[in-house]
């Protein structure tokens, strides 16, 4: 059973192009956490998705950031007109019960965006 | 809103000898606390958790210790070894049904001194 993947590792994007982060939770998980994770810094969550639906985004800016979680394929975060201080580790965990009291959730080894 | 944070952001300790690493939070509603261990180019890896109805709870070399009076949590890493370096983050989820986000600390660089 592969573990959390996440592609790819590392990203790097001119300002103002478009950043796709794609997570495959592990098999059997159908709950999806994206963090993002500044330099010497903790992990901050971003957003909250089980199968096709967003249950919590409160972490996600208002604009240019969006996440998905199709019926179909990998988790994506999409970052559009990327900024230098998008510039970040981007996490993604799967569980397979929402609650993480129940359940352990399983980190992937991040997708690192540069923006230059 | 829930804060969790650090008192040190190094600790250096000798092969051998033991670890401590601490945490203060500041919700006192909080009721659960999990650290994380994450290695250089990697994502967190679940060590230990605990709850809040408990006080202290041990794993293979690992305890952690809660203290709901003053809000401060600690992880003991017995007989540091060298491949215990590490950034060491606590987290905690808030007081609520369902909720699945984790708050996380600034983290602890632990390095371990062969």
């Amino acid at each position: 059973n592969a573990g959390v993947m996440q592609n790819p590792r590392h990203l790097v994007r001119r300002r103002g192009q478009e950043a796709r982060l794609r997570c495959s939770p592990m098999k059997g998980h159908s709950h999806v956490y994206w963090y993002r994770q500044l330099p010497e810094e903790g992990l901050k969550f971003m957003v909250y998705l089980q199968k096709e639906n967003i249950i919590d985004e409160s972490g996600m800016p208002k604009e240019r950031f969006s996440a998905e979680f199709p019926k179909e394929g990998p988790s994506i975060l999409r970052i559009q007109q990327v900024v230098r201080g998008d510039s970040a580790a981007y996490f993604c965990a799967s569980s397979p019960l929402p609650d993480p009291k129940d359940t352990e959730a399983f980190f992937g080894q991040g997708t690192r965006l540069t923006v230059v | 809103g829930e804060s969790v944070g650090l008192h040190l952001p190094t600790l250096s300790v000798q092969e051998g000898d033991n670890s401590i690493i601490n945490c203060a939070y500041s919700n006192s509603a909080s009721d659960y606390f999990i650290w994380y261990k994450q290695e250089s180019g990697k994502g967190p890896q679940f060590i230990i958790d605990i709850r809040s109805n408990m006080d202290k709870r041990q794993g293979q070399r690992v305890t952690v210790l809660l203290n709901k009076t003053v809000k401060h949590l600690s992880l003991q890493i017995a007989a540091t070894q060298p491949g215990d370096s590490a950034v060491y983050f606590c987290a905690e989820t808030p007081y609520q049904t369902g909720a699945n986000n984790l708050f996380f600390g600034t983290g602890t660089r632990l390095t371990v001194i062969p």
